[in-house]
């Protein structure tokens, strides 16, 4: 069936840098994104979304990119903190069906 | 306004008790979403319900699964007859009514923790 995954497992970044963590969907009819942020023993926690008739939003300190033609959504942390360590999950979602996750990206951000 | 509230967040359960974990929405939210999470794994969906209609249940397991949400109170998950392979973190999440096409976000609860020994 349709699914959404993500490229890197694992993210190690240094305290200050600008993080990036991918995800590839394959679903060509889901025109609405999420992503969300989970740490430890916690629910996942919305970050930001995006609809299919945007290819950029940007929030605080983050930035979500979709590129429909590759069927490829990005989220850009700026000025990573180690607050910002825990699994990122994106999500999709096609018309007024349920959230679809990927298997999520951990975020290790190193002082 | 309190957010999606689970309980309890840590539950124990010998092999063929069974498990009840509840699910109070938000206020103002009429969808209720059940996932299940393995350790180090994302999300996998089993139901979404509305007020005393299940609309999809695509990802509950055939067997000693079942969910309701009422009228009145929280939405119940129930597994009859726990197996050790029902270990996992479950998530209810919640949603308010969509209106004029808008496709809003889900807000999670802090998830039960269901250990079977």
């Amino acid at each position: 069936g349709e699914s959404v995954g993500l490229h890197l497992p694992t993210l190690s970044v240094q305290e200050g840098d600008n993080s990036i963590i991918n995800c590839a969907y394959s679903n060509s009819a889901s025109d609405y994104f999420i992503w969300y942020k989970q740490e430890s023993g916690k629910g996942p926690q919305f970050i930001i979304d995006i609809r299919s008739n945007m290819d950029k939003r940007q929030g605080q300190r983050v930035t979500v990119l979709l590129n429909k033609t590759v069927k490829h959504l990005s989220l850009q942390i700026a000025a990573t903190q180690p607050g910002d360590s825990a699994v990122y999950f994106c999500a999709e979602r096609s018309g007024y069906s349920t959230l679809t996750f990927g298997k999520g990206t951990m975020l290790l951000v190193s002082p | 306004n309190a957010g999606v509230m689970q309980n309890p967040r840590h539950l124990v359960r010998r092999r063929g008790q069974e498990a009840r974990l509840r699910c109070s929405p938000m206020k103002g939210h009429s969808h209720v979403y059940w996932y299940r999470q393995l350790p180090e794994e994302g999300l996998k969906f089993m139901v979404y319900l509305q007020k005393e209609n299940i609309i999809d249940e695509s990802g509950m397991p055939k067997e000693r699964f079942s969910a309701e949400f009422p009228k009145e109170g929280p939405s119940i998950l129930r597994i009859q007859q726990v197996v050790r392979g029902d270990s996992a973190a479950y998530f209810c999440a919640s949603s308010p009514p969509t209106s004029q096409g808008k496709r809003t976000e889900a807000f999670f609860g802090q998830g039960t923790r269901l250990t079977v020994v």
